[in-house]
């Protein structure tokens, strides 16, 4: 079963513009993770934030983290062609697994 | 390799054959999963490895299904049997440290199944 809900599903945004989506999740957690899958491609890892951090940047991404709410959001600005993607929040329970939401489809228009 | 490497990235078989996937690490990685991803939706957790020990299949949708790693290197993933359900992309993932928690988790690109 999976943990993780995106929202939206699918966005469509043009080349400069920022992008958000939002992960929310039902239980404790220890950490959370966002992933990027392009069409036909393995998953790569973007950023951890655990779940005593309140906000973390890497680049052009910004995760922010509310345990309270048990969600999170992963902001990606000045978009690019290339961050075309599907975007996936997991969260990471126990030692090892990782539950995954079904994905936010980020289309970034030229 | 550089990074985990898993083949055949594409598998067509017809229903009630066995197919096995196999998984390459990245070297020296003592983590390695298996995860299983619908069409359009998130991965799901299949089984973990930690070396050669199978410490987690609770995943694994059913008996048809199994997964090895007898060196602590390699992982072959057999599904025995096909059927049409199991149509789906197979992901290897791998971590350097023991139990993932906090270390990062490599992917694999993926074996495509597709079962006609």
């Amino acid at each position: 079963s999976q943990q993780g809900e995106e929202d939206p599903q699918a966005l469509s945004i043009q080349e400069g513009e920022n992008a958000t989506m939002n992960c929310s999740y039902k239980t404790s957690i220890n950490n959370l993770q966002w992933y990027r899958q392009n069409s036909g491609r393995g998953l790569v890892h973007l950023i951890l934030i655990r779940s005593n951090e309140r906000e973390k940047h890497s680049g052009r991404l910004r995760v922010t983290l509310d345990t309270s709410k048990k969600s999170s959001s992963l902001l990606i600005t000045a978009s690019r062609a290339a961050d075309t993607a599907s975007y996936f929040c997991a969260t990471e329970m126990g030692d090892y697994k990782l539950s995954f939401g079904a994905g936010t489809t980020v289309t970034v228009r030229a | 390799g550089a990074g985990v490497s898993q083949s055949p990235r594409y598998k067509v078989a017809k229903r009630g054959q066995d197919v096995a996937l196999r998984c390459d690490p990245i070297s020296g990685h003592v983590s390695l999963f298996w995860y299983q991803q619908a069409l359009g939706q998130g991965p799901e957790f299949l089984t973990y490895f930690q070396n050669e020990a199978q410490l987690d299949k609770s995943g694994l949708p059913s008996d048809r299904f199994f997964a090895e790693r007898p060196e602590g290197s390699v992982s072959t993933l057999k599904i025995q049997r096909t059927q049409q359900e199991d149509s789906a992309v197979y992901l290897c993932a791998s971590s350097l440290g023991a139990r993932g928690t906090g270390n990062t988790i490599y992917f694999g690109e993926g074996s495509w199944l597709t079962v006609v």
